[in-house]
């Protein structure tokens, strides 16, 4: 496993088609991370899962934005109806959390993948 | 949620120290400092973490004072290679920690 990987690298679509990304974290990771990041930005938090628990998702997604990871491993992203404004590179990335982690541990490092570039047109 | 604040960019030369500070002046108590760094069209790369006083790796020391409002990025003899934008996080993994990372520091390094 030579670490996360992302597909497609690049999507064009047009506006009001739906469109799906794949991610696939380091294999013994539990954690995963959704990100979308604009020219100049840096990455914006989306989403993240602890194995197939959805456990946080930022309130500016909205709802047209749709994440699984149903067996805890690979993960997928819809963005349904898009808009020329979710043009972005999404950014996926995966971390090991003991289970047992708590106060004073840090936080995890996450490991991104090479991102896929969305474009709406 | 912490805030962190950084310079927008910075420029320096091959050979150069270069220290990058943030500031986070509502730090937790469990907080850590992370940094992150990226090139174009590559997603982040994680550099170093710390608590307090200072951390030392292979690519960079992390310096933290002891009120911790603030910590700085210290990459020693930097190379064209180092050019790319690093990010400082404040968090802790427990509980519903949000990564959140700014628009970071844009690094130039010129020959």
């Amino acid at each position: 496993d030579t670490g996360v990987s992302q597909d497609p690298r690049h999507k064009i679509t047009k506006r009001g088609q739906n469109v799906t990304f794949r991610c696939d974290p380091i294999s013994e990771h539990n954690r995963l991370y959704w990100y979308r990041q604009t020219l100049g930005q840096g990455p914006e938090f989306l989403t993240y899962f602890q194995n197939e628990a959805q456990l946080e998702k930022s309130r500016l997604l909205s709802d047209r934005f749709s994440a699984e990871r149903p067996k805890g491993s690979f993960s997928t992203l819809e963005i349904q109806r898009t808009e020329q404004g979710d043009s972005a590179m999404y950014l996926c990335a995966s971390s090991s959390l003991p289970p047992s982690l708590g106060a004073g541990r840090g936080v995890d490092e996450q490991f991104f993948g090479p991102g896929t570039r969305l474009t709406v047109l | 949620l912490a805030k962190t604040t950084q310079p927008i960019s910075m420029d320096s030369y091959e050979g150069q120290e270069v220290n990058i500070t943030c500031s986070h002046n509502n730090i937790a108590t469990n907080d850590y400092i992370t940094w992150y760094q990226q090139f174009p069209s590559q997603g982040p790369r994680f550099i170093i973490q710390g608590y307090k006083t200072k951390v030392t790796n292979e690519v960079a020391s992390l310096f933290i004072p002891a009120d911790r409002k603030s910590s700085t990025l210290s990459l020693p003899r930097v190379s064209l290679s180092d050019t790319a934008v690093y990010y400082c996080l404040v968090g802790e993994a427990g509980g519903s920690y949000i990564p959140t990372f700014g628009r970071g520091t844009s690094l130039i390094v010129h020959p």
